[in-house]
């Protein structure tokens, strides 16, 4: 198995807070990505990184900002969390882009339910 | 949305019969992949195709390509009760990241 991290895995959180889901990774991946995955929609992209301090939007990225100072380690913040914000969120890794035709490697999830 | 759908939605058979599931995606591609997704745990690469592949194989798995129809199938051959799992296309509308579709939940009864 990869050498992925997520924490924590699972979290009950209030409307309004801060949450921050932190992605460890040990492989030296240069791509980290964040997806969500929910009933009926799959899973999506929220954002992702090409490097340290290299990120870009992915498909819903609106509510959540990232973070990457080191290699090994992504950050997902979510400022102010929603109730349409529980979901299941997922870390991956890869060694490079999509276009490139490389495997993409999941962390095992991290639940965030908001009441 | 990049996203691409799968087709069914959900799949039920019998161990020992074949498994298609379909899926179609939007944007011009360099590679189409496959992976699996066993409840409550996280995605697991199958196989993937080349845009200019029309089929490939790895072990029981078969996966066709069309590019013309922006379309793939994964065949699963001699199902077993193991095989019963989610599974995803992702394409990579050739930028730097996979875009998933929905899914195909796969149900196999011994």
């Amino acid at each position: 198995d990869a050498g992925i991290t997520q924490s924590p895995r699972h979290k009950v959180t209030e409307t309004g807070t801060p949450v921050t889901l932190r992605c460890h990774q040990t492989e030296n991946h240069r791509y980290m990505y964040w997806y969500r995955q929910d009933p009926g929609h799959g899973l999506r992209l929220i954002h992702y990184s090409y490097g340290v301090k290299d990120t870009d939007k992915g498909e819903v990225s609106d509510g959540y900002s990232v973070s990457r100072s080191k290699t090994e380690d992504f950050l997902l913040t979510l400022e102010s969390a929603t109730s349409s914000q529980t979901s299941v969120y997922f870390c991956a890794i890869s060694e490079s882009a999509g276009v490139s035709g490389n495997t993409i490697y999941f962390g095992e999830g991290s639940w965030l339910t908001v009441v | 949305s990049q996203q691409g759908e799968e087709d069914p939605q959900a799949l039920s058979i019998q161990e020992g019969e074949n498994a298609t599931m379909n899926c179609s995606y939007k944007t011009s591609i360099n590679n189409l992949q496959w992976y699996r997704q066993n409840s409550g745990r996280g995605l697991v690469h199958l196989i993937l195709i080349r845009s200019n592949e029309r089929e490939k194989h790895s072990g029981r798995l078969r996966v066709t390509l069309d590019t013309s129809k922006k379309s793939s199938s994964l065949l699963i051959t001699a199902s077993r009760a193991a095989d019963t799992a989610s599974y995803f296309c992702a394409t990579d509308g050739k930028t730097d990241k996979l875009i998933f579709g929905t899914g195909t939940r796969l149900q196999v009864f011994p």
